[in-house]
C-alpha cells in the first residue's frame, strides 16, 4: 500500500463546478496535512494546511478524518485558474524515522474548462 | 521576502560532467529538502537536513549524487559524474519547523545528454 493515496482523476469539470479531492494515508502516527497545487513546469506550491476540526480559505475547504486516514480538499465555484496538478501531503511522525519528512501523493490533475 | 532561491535554472550537461546544483533557503527556516522529479516517478525526497546536519539521505539513488549544507544559508547536490537518466528537474524546499508546511524552489530543470 502505497503511504499516501489520492484519487487518480483526473477531473475535468465546468467553470462553477463544484470538485472534491480525497486522499487516504497509511502512518496512523502522522502529524501535520497538507494539500499543495503544482501548475505545469512550475514548482509545488503551498495551498493550505489541513487541521483536524476542517479549515477554509475563501473557496477551498479542507477535512481531515483521523480515525479513517483520510483528507478532503473541496473547491466550490472552480476558476479557470484552479486547473493545475493537486497533491496531498503528509508529514511524518516525531521520533519517528519520517521526521520532518513530507510524503507526496502522486496528484490529481484539475482541467477547469469555460 | 525572498522565497527559495535555487541555481541555476536551467542546466545542459554532458554525461560524465560533474554537475553543482545549488540552494539558499528562506532565512530562519531551519529545515531544508532536496527532490527530484521526473514523469515516471513523481516527486521524490532525495535528502534532507535539520539545522544543517544530514538527517536522512535514503532517497539518494546512488553514490554519484551527494550534497552538502555548509552554513544555514546555502545547500548544494553535486552529481559526479552525471548520466542521462539523471535529467530530471531538481527542487530544493525549506520550512520553518517539523510541522510546518514546506516552501519550494522553482527547481532546476537539468538535461543530462
Amino acid at each position: 500500500r502505497k503511504e499516501v493515496e489520492q484519487d487518480p482523476g483526473p477531473f475535468n469539470v465546468p467553470e462553477g463546478a463544484t470538485v472534491a479531492f480525497n486522499c487516504t494515508y497509511s502512518n496512523s502516527a502522522s502529524q501535520s496535512f497538507f494539500w499543495y497545487r503544482q501548475d505545469c513546469r512550475k514548482e509545488p506550491k503551498l495551498l493550505m494546511s489541513v487541521y483536524s476540526s476542517g479549515n477554509e480559505d475563501g473557496r477551498f475547504t479542507a477535512q481531515l478524518n483521523r480515525a479513517s486516514q483520510y483528507i478532503s480538499l473541496l473547491i466550490r465555484d472552480s476558476k479557470l485558474s484552479d486547473s493545475a496538478t493537486y497533491l496531498c501531503v503528509v508529514n511524518g511522525n516525531a521520533g519517528g524515522t519520517s521526521y520532518g519528512k513530507l510524503t507526496f501523493g502522486q496528484g490529481t490533475i484539475l482541467t477547469v474548462h469555460p | 521576502d525572498a522565497g527559495v532561491i535555487q541555481s541555476p535554472r536551467h542546466e545542459v550537461t554532458e554525461m560524465g560532467q560533474e554537475v553543482t546544483l545549488r540552494c539558499k533557503p528562506i532565512s530562519g527556516h531551519d529545515y531544508l529538502f532536496w527532490y527530484r522529479q521526473t514523469m515516471m516517478r513523481g516527486l521524490e525526497l532525495l535528502i534532507y537536513f535539520n539545522n544543517n546536519v544530514p538527517i536522512d539521505d535514503s532517497g539518494m539513488p546512488e553514490d554519484r549524487f551527494s550534497a552538502k549544507m555548509p552554513n544555514a544559508s546555502f545547500s548544494t547536490l553535486k552529481i559526479q559524474p552525471s548520466e542521462p537518466r539523471d535529467s530530471a528537474v531538481y527542487f530544493c524546499a525549506s520550512s520553518l519547523d517539523y510541522y510546518s508546511g514546506q516552501f519550494f524552489g522553482p527547481g532546476t530543470r537539468l538535461t543530462v545528454l
